[in-house]
């Protein structure tokens, strides 16, 4: 089984910052990872697949980089609603499909 | 519009059943491919079971297998996770989630998602 961390565990920046994510995955992905944005009480929504591709509807201000075993989430900046969790999952060797611990971006 | 509406969620005693239901509307259910992911309370994501649009390929995480079967009506545009056995670390909000693309193409990426329901296992 794939193994995703995360880091950090939690992100403090300011509206308007850049914030950067990261996911590693223990064995090579290749470019088949995703990224998931979870608002509080609410159900996940894709936001990037295949390692750098917007999802339909995602603001271009999200974009998803990396190969292999490292990837990285990049928020170029900050708006108030993005303050919140944010999951990698990988689908290259599945099943099962795994997601990693999450990343939370709050308010500094 | 797109739409999955989980429903069966409840409090359940260990060792109990319970069956959830997935109504969906607003595309072709038949085409696609469908899954279960659970998020224990204040917990990250756990993907539980994949079913395919013609319910020919089905797999399980390991820690469901034996106990969970899921099914899918496509008739009724439905998909069904039937739970036995249930211990306490079944708690969680269960979500059904629909592959990106038909077709079993780009397996794997789940959108949209249902807004989940909770199934709490506890004497």
């Amino acid at each position: 089984e794939i193994v995703l961390t995360q880091s950090p565990a939690t992100l403090s920046l300011s509206p308007g910052e850049r914030a950067t994510l990261s996911c590693r995955a223990s064995q090579s992905v290749n470019t088949y990872l995703a990224w998931y944005q979870q608002k509080p009480g609410q159900a996940p929504r894709l936001l990037i697949y295949d390692a750098s591709n917007r999802a339909t509807g995602i603001p271009a201000r999200f974009s998803g980089s990396g190969s292999g075993t490292d990837f990285t989430l990049t928020i170029s900046s900050l708006e108030p609603e993005d303050f919140v969790v944010y999951y990698c999952q990988q689908r290259s060797n599945w099943p099962p499909f795994t997601f990693g611990p999450g990343t939370k971006v709050d308010i500094k | 519009e797109v739409q999955l509406v989980e429903s069966g969620g409840g409090l359940v005693q260990p060792g109990g059943s319970q069956r959830l239901s997935c109504a969906a509307s607003g595309f072709t259910f038949s085409s696609y491919s469908m899954n279960w992911v659970r998020q224990a309370p204040g917990k990250g994501l756990e993907w539980v079971s994949y079913i395919s649009s013609s319910s020919s390929t089905i797999y399980y995480a390991d820690s469901v297998k034996g106990r969970f079967t899921v099914s899918r009506d496509n008739a009724k545009n439905s998909l069904y996770l039937r739970m036995d056995s249930l211990r306490d670390e079944d708690t969680a909000v269960y979500y059904c989630a629909r592959d990106r693309l038909p077709y079993g193409n780009n397996v794997g990426w789940l959108d949209p998602w249902g807004q989940g329901t909770l199934v709490t296992v506890s004497s």
